[in-house]
């Protein structure tokens, strides 16, 4: 099946500081990678919208420069907090859908949390 | 946008008995309609999914409902097991939408012994 991972796993880092968590898909291309937000028991909120080689589309209340998106290639995203405060503290989590008529389905990496003291 | 709804939000069975959640949703151009199985600290993980051309899919103890007239759709779960226990989450998506989804609140499972 298909295999999307992320790094780190986990991360700690301090109040202002910046963090790159990585999403691959592993054996398969990804045209569009999502990125999502969950805070403790609750639900998946979507953040932004990859396409390869183009700019994100965020969502609503999200913000661009704060949440940086790039993907560069087809098996590559990756999400930049930058500047980051406690309130960003929270699990995210990417999933890659594949190239091909009538895909639907999205597969989800295992989950980064991070942690901002 | 799409909206989903999902109810109840918690929901305790005895082991062997069935467990049924059920989702609404708002945009009547949605056409894909997954089920995640989420563990605390892990993925979401897909159980069953169902296209709207068809209005039931079943696999083993597993089973999705779909009512596009009503836009809702529903999760069965029979003859449940302790390890059925986790949160369970509904979504929708639509083809030209990229395939966004958008989830359901969740509800949490608690298969007792």
């Amino acid at each position: 099946g298909a295999v999307v991972s992320q790094h780190p796993s986990r991360v700690i880092c301090k109040s202002g500081t910046s963090v790159k968590i990585e999403c691959r898909s592993l054996d398969f291309q990804a045209t569009t990678m999502f990125w999502y937000r969950q805070f403790p028991k609750k639900s998946l909120m979507l953040m932004a919208t990859s396409n390869e080689g183009s700019k994100a589309t965020y969502e609503q209340g999200v913000e661009k420069d704060k949440f940086l998106i790039n993907h560069a290639s087809l098996t590559l995203s990756t999400l930049t907090v930058t500047s980051a405060h406690p309130e960003d503290s929270s699990f995210y989590i990417c999933s890659a859908s594949a190239r091909g008529q009538g895909s639907y389905e999205q597969y989800f990496g295992p989950g980064t949390r991070l942690t901002v003291t | 946008g799409e909206n989903v709804e999902q109810h109840p939000s918690t929901l305790s069975v005895q082991e062997g008995d069935s467990a049924v959640i059920k989702c609404t949703y708002s945009d009547s151009a949605s056409n894909y309609f997954p089920w995640y199985k989420q563990e605390l600290g892990k993925r979401p993980q897909l159980i069953i999914d169902i296209r709207s051309n068809v209005g039931e899919k079943k696999d083993q103890r597993i089973a999705v409902t779909l009512n596009k007239t009503a836009k809702h759709f529903s999760l069965h779960i029979t003859e449940t097991q302790p390890e059925d226990s986790a949160v369970y989450f509904c979504a929708a998506s639509r083809t030209g939408g990229g395939n966004k989804l958008t989830f359901g609140t969740g509800t949490q499972l608690k298969v007792e012994l």
